[in-house]
C-alpha cells in the first residue's frame, strides 16, 4: 500500500520548453506532497510543498514562476519546469505523507535532461 | 538547527560485515528519524525510522540506534551483503509549525560491500 506513483521516468526536452512531471497517490488520498531536486551524488533538497487546494510553499532560493507546481486533487500534484534551461537538468521525485503517521512515501523520480 | 549531518560520505565493508552510518541534528523538536535506501536512478525507499522515546529499533538486518541526549542515532546493517550497495539517508521531521512534515535530509552515505 501507500504506493505514489512518478511520470515521466525520464525525459528530454529543448532548451526553452516547458515540461511537467505528474506524481499521483495510487491507493491513498495525499492532502501534502513534496517536490524535490537531487543533483548527481548529492543529498534531496526541498524545492516545494505543496498542498491540495492551495497554493504551494516555496523553499527558499526556489523560483515559483520557473517551477509550477498545482495540487488540483487529493491523489495528484505536477511539477512543471517552465522554460527550462540546461542547468535544470536533474532528478526530480516527489513524496506524499502516508495519512495522519509520519510516514513519507517517495516516487521513483523523473530524470530531466534539457539539451 | 535545521541541519542533519550524516557520516561518512562513503564506507566500503566486506561481505558480512557490519555497516554503521551515523547522524547528528540540531533541532530537538525533531520527532520522527528515517532511514532510506536509494538505488541509482530510483528513488529513495525507507528502510526502517523511530521516534524519539525509544533508544533502539530492529528490523531484520537493519538497526536504528537513537542517544536523544547526544541528539544522534545511527543505522547498523549486520551481515552487509553486495545488494546492500546503495547509498543511504537519514532524515528527520516535526509536527507542529508551519514546518510540519518537512522531512530534512542527510548528505548521504554511499556503501559498497565488497564480495
Amino acid at each position: 500500500g501507500a504506493v505514489v506513483s512518478q511520470h515521466p521516468s525520464w525525459v528530454i526536452c529543448k532548451s526553452g520548453t516547458s515540461v511537467k512531471i505528474e506524481c499521483r497517490s495510487l491507493d491513498f488520498q495525499a492532502t501534502t506532497m513534496f517536490w524535490y531536486r537531487q543533483f548527481p551524488k548529492q543529498s534531496l533538497m526541498l524545492m516545494a510543498t505543496s498542498n491540495e487546494g492551495s497554493k504551494a510553499t516555496y523553499e527558499q532560493g526556489v523560483e515559483k514562476d520557473k517551477f509550477l507546481i498545482n495540487h488540483a486533487s487529493l491523489t495528484l500534484s505536477t511539477l512543471t519546469v517552465t522554460s527550462a534551461h540546461p542547468e535544470d537538468s536533474s532528478f526530480y521525485i516527489c513524496s506524499a505523507r502516508v495519512g495522519t503517521l509520519y510516514g513519507y512515501t517517495f516516487g521513483s523520480g523523473t530524470r530531466l535532461t534539457v539539451v | 538547527q535545521q541541519q542533519v549531518k550524516q557520516s561518512p560520505q562513503s564506507l566500503i565493508v566486506q561481505k558480512g560485515g557490519i555497516s554503521i552510518i551515523n547522524c547528528a541534528y540540531e533541532n530537538t523538536a525533531f520527532d520522527y528519524f528515517p532511514w532510506y535506501q536509494q538505488f541509482p536512478g530510483k528513488g529513495p525507499a525507507l528502510l526502517i525510522a523511530i521516534r524519539p522515546d525509544v533508544s533502539e529499533k530492529k528490523e531484520g538486518r537493519f538497526t536504528i540506534s537513537f542517544n536523544k541526549s547526544a541528539k544522534q542515532f545511527s543505522l547498523h546493517i549486520m551481515d552487509s551483503q553486495p545488494g546492500d550497495s546503495a547509498t543511504y539517508f537519514c532524515a528527520a521531521s516535526k509536527r507542529g509549525s508551519s514546518n510540519t512534515g518537512k522531512l530534512i535530509f542527510g548528505q548521504g552515505t554511499t556503501l559498497q560491500v565488497k564480495p
